[in-house]
């Protein structure tokens, strides 16, 4: 089945600093990528996401690339602020169920 | 529009007893799919359900099973509680289900414990 590895585990950046997150996945024919933000207490929360067809798609401050040919995408996060401080989550779909990776916890000092 | 809503918020168990979670989607979604968040085994999925149909079925013992209503609220039963079942239980909407390009949107989860 599908297989979802991420990197880093957890990730230190000072306030205005950049953030990127890496996701590798197994089964070619995943075709949906999205990424959650998940706080404490709270439950996952859709951030951004991106179609196979789609090389890189940017909301605001973040970002997602895709490259289908490596099967990896990536978060990006422009210009850190405390509140980016959370656990996120890349996942790929397959037979209509979301895998997800392991996580990462990004901590933002100000 | 009212997000997902999940309930009880926190529960607490005895091994061997039975429990039920509660989801409420977000109004016009009819899918709603069960996930188990734990500390060793990350975010794993449980099922799907779609229109009152389990859709899609996760690596789960046949203790865990669910249900969903013509109003698209879903439950999930565990039954025969066991240490390890203590997690956080989260359910995510989505207006057609997990098939490509479908956004699922989660509720705030319910927090096990099993004592």
């Amino acid at each position: 089945g599908e297989n979802v590895e991420q990197h880093p585990s957890t990730l230190s950046v000072q306030e205005g600093d950049s953030a990127v997150i890496k996701c590798t996945y197994s089964d070619s024919a995943s075709n949906y990528f999205p990424w959650y933000k998940q706080e404490l207490g709270k439950g996952p929360q859709l951030i951004i996401d991106i179609r196979s067809n789609v090389g890189e798609k940017k909301d605001q401050r973040i970002a997602v690339t895709l490259n289908k040919t490596a099967k990896h995408f990536s978060l990006h996060i422009t210009e850190t602020q405390p509140e980016d401080s959370a656990v996120y989550f890349c996942a790929a779909i397959r037979f209509q169920k979301l895998v997800f990776g392991t996580g990462t916890r990004l901590l933002v000092s100000p | 529009k009212a997000g997902v809503t999940q309930t009880p918020r926190y529960l607490i168990k005895t091994r061997g007893q039975q429990v039920t979670l509660s989801c409420s989607p977000i109004s016009g979604h009819r899918s709603v799919s069960w996930y188990q968040q734990t500390p060793g085994q990350g975010l794993q999925f449980l099922f799907e359900y779609f229109s009152e149909t389990q859709r899609n079925k996760g690596n789960f013992p046949g203790r865990f099973s669910g249900r969903q209503f013509s109003n698209s609220r879903s439950e999930m039963n565990v039954s025969t509680l066991e240490l390890g079942d203590s997690a956080l239980y989260l359910c995510a909407s989505g207006d057609q289900g997990q098939g490509a390009n479908n956004e699922q949107f989660f509720g705030p989860g319910t927090r096990l414990t099993v004592l």
